[in-house]
């Protein structure tokens, strides 16, 4: 099956600790992304990655770090400087290239990990 | 910015049409989205429709675009229980930032009573 994955589905992490969260895709997409959602608003993009190799902030980077060694990882971690951590976190990917479009443009999610700070 | 603005909830009754609406800024948005949350779940892509286009029909789901007062709608026709959930609205302008990247509204949620 084509999708992508998010683990763990729950995670508790104790103040001062850094965590990573995972996602993987197997769709063969160029771009990952990262969002947080809190309740009532909407979701709050953390970082991108167009390619391998390279990603770019998103609106809410700051007390987050992501790497992108291969396509179809993009881990991001949750350091213990972001102040409120608590959240629901998705991942999404798209095909992405230069030329745009809905086919390429679309972005389909992950399934979400939830992470609390004791 | 760009931003994209949803009303927070919206109630109706089994078997009633529904409709979910959506304002954005971007008068340059090149296509918009609608997705759908369910509890504890990611975002499932419904549909979504290019600028130029008035107009999209699928299914059960209506998607109508006002592009002057830059007004966005999704109609879901004979609800069900099953369409309980929250309901993204989202905009996409490749040409002003050469990426991919979404802009979405806070999610409307929609619950069906019985």
């Amino acid at each position: 099956d084509g999708g992508i994955t998010q683990s763990p589905k729950y995670l508790f992490r104790k103040e001062g600790q850094n965590v990573t969260l995972s996602c993987e895709q197997n769709l063969n997409h160029d771009a990952m992304y990262w969002y947080r959602q809190d309740p009532g608003q909407g979701l709050r993009l953390i970082y991108y990655s167009q390619i391998v190799n390279d990603f770019q902030k998103g609106d809410i980077a700051e007390g987050y770090s992501v790497s992108r060694e291969k396509k179809e990882s993009f881990p991001l971690t949750v350091t213990s400087a972001q102040k409120n951590p608590t959240a629901f976190y998705l991942c999404a990917s798209s095909i992405d290239s230069t030329s745009g479009g809905p086919r390429t443009d679309t972005q389909y999610f992950g399934p979400g990990t939830r992470l609390t700070v004791l | 910015g760009e931003d994209v603005e949803q009303s927070l909830f919206l109630s109706v009754r089994e078997g009633d049409s529904s409709v979910i609406n959506c304002t954005y800024t971007d008068s340059s948005s090149t296509y918009l989205y609608w997705y759908k949350q369910e509890p504890g779940a990611g975002l499932q892509l419904l549909t979504y429709i290019f600028s130029n286009m008035d107009m999209k029909q699928d299914q059960r789901l209506t998607v109508l675009l006002n592009k002057k007062d830059k007004h966005l709608s999704l109609r879901i026709a004979d609800t069900q229980t099953g369409d309980s959930a929250i309901y993204f609205c989202a905009e996409t302008n490749r040409l002003a930032s050469n990426t991919g990247k979404l802009i979405f509204g806070q999610g409307t949620t929609l619950q069906v009573k019985p």
